[in-house]
């Protein structure tokens, strides 16, 4: 079943804005990622926050973890064209398989 | 030196012949997994194994059957494939169930 839902599903800016990009779900969870695709490649991870964390930083990218509203936020600061790529969220729920629930992405377009 | 490498990249089959797509991590990881991506790309876990031992099995369908013969390998055989099997497979690797994974560059099937 699917777990994480991105809004929005695609966001457009210029170069040197910030992006967010939002993530909710829907049951409990160990921790929750964050991903990249760029078009064509496979995913890489961005960052990985845990139940019991509100906020993490990695470089331009901020995340916040909302356990009660169960709902994420990316924000990408200072964008680049090389930002341009999907961008999932995943879940891993509490107290069953362990396994990654992936949300169907944001698709992130960063003009020059 | 690639992470998590997947072979073939590209697969082009008829409809009903068998293949595989091989898997291996050089990370020294436990944990392995298989996904697979359609169209939408949504991208859904199909497999997990944990030091050889499968833990994770959603519903895929029986001609569906991975194999891992070490800790570092993550076969997947397809027998009587479809033309909803069409698909981009992702293999990754984490170095035990809660923690980051790692994908490889994913191999893109088309059943004709």
């Amino acid at each position: 079943s699917q777990q994480g839902e991105e809004d929005p599903q695609a966001l457009s800016i210029q170069e040197g804005e910030n992006a967010t990009m939002n993530c909710s779900y829907k049951t409990s969870i160990n921790n929750l990622q964050w991903y990249r695709q760029n078009s064509g490649r496979g995913l890489v991870h961005l960052i990985l926050i845990r139940s019991n964390e509100r906020e993490k930083h990695s470089g331009r990218l901020r995340v916040t973890l909302d356990t009660s509203k169960k709902s994420s936020s990316l924000l990408i600061t200072a964008s680049r064209a090389a930002d341009t790529a999907s961008y999932f969220c995943a879940t891993e729920e509490q107290g069953g398989s362990e396994k990654l629930v992936f949300g169907k992405g944001t698709k992130l377009t960063v003009n020059p | 030196d690639t992470a998590v490498s997947q072979t073939p990249k590209y697969l082009v089959t008829q409809m009903g012949n068998d293949k595989s797509i091989k898997c291996e991590q050089n990370l020294g990881h436990d944990t392995m997994y298989w996904y697979k991506q359609d169209s939408k790309k949504f991208l859904k876990i199909m497999f997990s194994y944990n030091n050889k031992e499968l833990i994770i099995n959603e519903t895929v369908p029986n001609r569906f059957s991975p194999k891992s013969p070490d800790k570092a390998h993550l076969n997947l055989h397809i027998n009587s494939l479809e033309l909803g099997d069409s698909a981009v497979y992702f293999c990754a690797s984490s170095l035990n169930r809660q923690e980051t994974q790692y994908f490889g560059p994913g191999t893109r099937l088309l059943v004709l």
